[in-house]
């Protein structure tokens, strides 16, 4: 079964620091780009940050360039978000989303979410 | 990159159909056939419905439907059923890997 399964949520005060993983399986994760994706208590989703299946190319919302780092682990099927600086508005649902792939083709779509860490920075 | 913009709330009865739109710019929706909307229920992850303005995946059902004029994208559902009842978000390609979703229409089945 493909599967991605988030973890490292929990409450960290302003200025802190959190790191946030997602564990791959069911499918050969090296393919993939992943994105990282998140959603405020009764808010809308947002983009965070993109990351190629080689790690070459990375991008960030302005939202948290500079604070945040995304990387990943082909061998161990991982995807991190290093949280630095942490502010109240960060606090939210993160997702990890695996974005559709093909040997042909650009696809430009998630076709498969993890259900999500819960992030609350507060003091 | 500012959120595309979506109508709060749709509403229709069962076997009815509503269409939520998603308004954004040339930078985006405009200049891109790459929107894709996504489900979501309550407390549950997003679900990929359409994507590419109007392709759908494999499992979806031909009730959901995609289109795009210029700056604005729709996704029309038809024969509403009440596990349709949830939220819909819009998501464009923006450049660069980048990527902007809509503010969200959260559907009602009367």
């Amino acid at each position: 079964e493909v599967q991605l399964v988030e973890s490292g949520g929990g409450l960290v005060q302003p200025g802190g620091s959190l790191r946030l993983s997602c564990a791959a399986s069911g499918f050969i994760f090296s393919n993939y780009e992943m994105n990282w994706v998140r959603q405020a208590p009764g808010k809308g989703l947002e983009w965070v940050s993109y990351i190629s299946s080689s790690a070459s190319t990375i991008y960030y919302a302005d939202s948290v360039k500079g604070r945040f780092t995304i990387s990943r682990d082909n061998a161990r099927n991982s995807l991190y978000l290093q949280m630095n600086s942490l502010r109240a508005e960060d606090t939210a649902v993160y997702y990890c989303a695996r974005i559709a792939t093909s040997p042909y083709y650009y696809y430009f779509h998630m076709d498969v979410w993890g259900k999500g860490t819960t992030v609350t920075v507060s003091s | 990159q500012s959120a595309l913009t979506q109508p709060p709330s749709a509403s229709g009865s069962p076997g009815q159909s509503v269409t939520i739109s998603c308004t954004g710019t040339s930078s985006d929706v405009g200049g891109y056939n790459y929107v894709s909307w996504y489900q979501q229920h309550p407390g549950k992850a997003p679900k990929l419905m359409t994507y590419e303005v109007s392709k759908r995946p494999s499992g979806v059902p031909d009730r959901f439907s995609g289109s795009k004029s210029g700056n604005t994208a729709s996704l029309t559902v038809s024969g509403l059923q009440a596990e349709d009842e949830a939220d819909y978000y819009c998501c464009s390609y923006a450049g660069s890997n980048n990527y902007v979703f809509g503010t969200g229409t959260k559907v009602t089945v009367l």
